[in-house]
C-alpha cells in the first residue's frame, strides 16, 4: 500500500532560519500529496498540497515539490517564524483514508 | 471559510459510561472520518463513512465503537463503555471526494477533548 516516511523531530530553530523536513513516499500512480500543520491546541488544517508530478505547493511561505524521480516531496521554508512552531504531517496518498505518522515538531525561538 | 464543527470541546466521563461526541461536516461534503489522537502521540484513523455506511475502518474501531449520520447535518462518534485509554482528543473529518486528484483533502474540526477518570 501507499506510505510515507517522514524524518523525526522535533526540529529546533532560531527565528528566521531556513526549514527542511523531509518526506519520501511510495505509491501506486500518481496520487496527490498532502502537508497538514497541527498548531498547538488545534485541530489538523491543510497547508499546502500537490495534485501531479513536478506540481509545487506553496502556502504561507511554504513549499513542496512533488518530484516523481526521487518520490519525495519535502517541506520548505526560507525564513522560519516564532508562530510556525508546530506539528506538520506528510500525508500520505490512500483512497479511504490519509493516515498520519507522528509527525515533526519544529520549534522556532525568538 | 466553511468549517468542521465539533461539540462538546471538553468531555469529562466516568470509566463505563457512554459518550456521544458530535460533528458538523462540510455542507457538500460526501465523506466523513474520525481520528483520535492520545497524548503526545500520532493522529490514529478509527473510521471513514461515505453514502450512509461505514466504508473504512481501523483495529481500534472495535465493537465499543460506532457512528451515525442521525439526519442531514449530524455525523456522531459514540463509546459504548469507555475505558481509561480512550482518553484522546478525538477529531472529526470530512472531504468532497476520495481517490480524486485534489478531491480528497481533509477539513478537520478543532476536535473534542474526552477524558477518562
Amino acid at each position: 500500500g501507499n506510505s510515507v516516511t517522514q524524518m523525526e523531530g522535533p526540529v529546533t530553530l532560531s527565528e528566521e532560519a531556513f526549514l527542511t523536513i523531509n518526506c519520501t513516499y511510495t505509491a501506486t500512480g500518481y496520487p496527490s500529496l498532502f502537508w497538514y500543520v497541527q498548531y498547538p491546541g488545534e485541530g489538523l488544517q491543510l497547508l499546502l498540497k500537490a495534485t501531479k508530478a513536478d506540481d509545487k505547493g506553496s502556502n504561507k511561505g511554504f513549499e513542496a515539490t512533488y518530484r516523481k524521480e526521487t518520490t519525495s516531496f519535502h517541506l520548505e521554508k526560507g525564513s522560519v517564524q516564532v508562530s510556525d512552531s508546530a506539528v506538520y504531517f506528510c500525508a500520505p496518498p490512500g483512497f479511504q483514508k490519509l493516515v498520519f505518522g507522528t509527525g515533526t515538531r519544529l520549534l522556532v525561538s525568538p | 471559510e466553511p468549517e468542521v464543527t465539533q461539540t462538546p470541546s471538553h468531555q469529562v466521563t466516568q470509566m463505563g459510561q457512554e459518550v456521544i461526541l458530535r460533528c458538523v461536516p462540510i455542507s457538500n461534503h460526501l465523506y466523513f472520518y474520525w481520528y483520535r489522537q492520545i497524548l503526545g502521540q500520532k493522529v490514529e484513523f478509527l473510521v471513514s463513512f461515505y453514502n450512509n455506511e461505514i466504508s473504512e475502518k481501523s483495529e481500534i474501531f472495535d465493537d465499543q465503537f460506532s457512528v451515525e449520520r442521525p439526519d442531514g447535518s449530524n455525523f456522531t462518534l459514540k463509546i459504548r463503555s469507555t475505558k481509561l485509554e480512550d482518553s484522546a482528543m478525538y477529531f472529526c473529518a470530512s472531504s468532497y471526494g476520495q481517490g480524486v486528484a485534489g478531491a480528497n483533502v481533509l477539513t478537520f474540526g478543532a476536535g473534542s477533548r474526552l477524558t477518562v477518570l
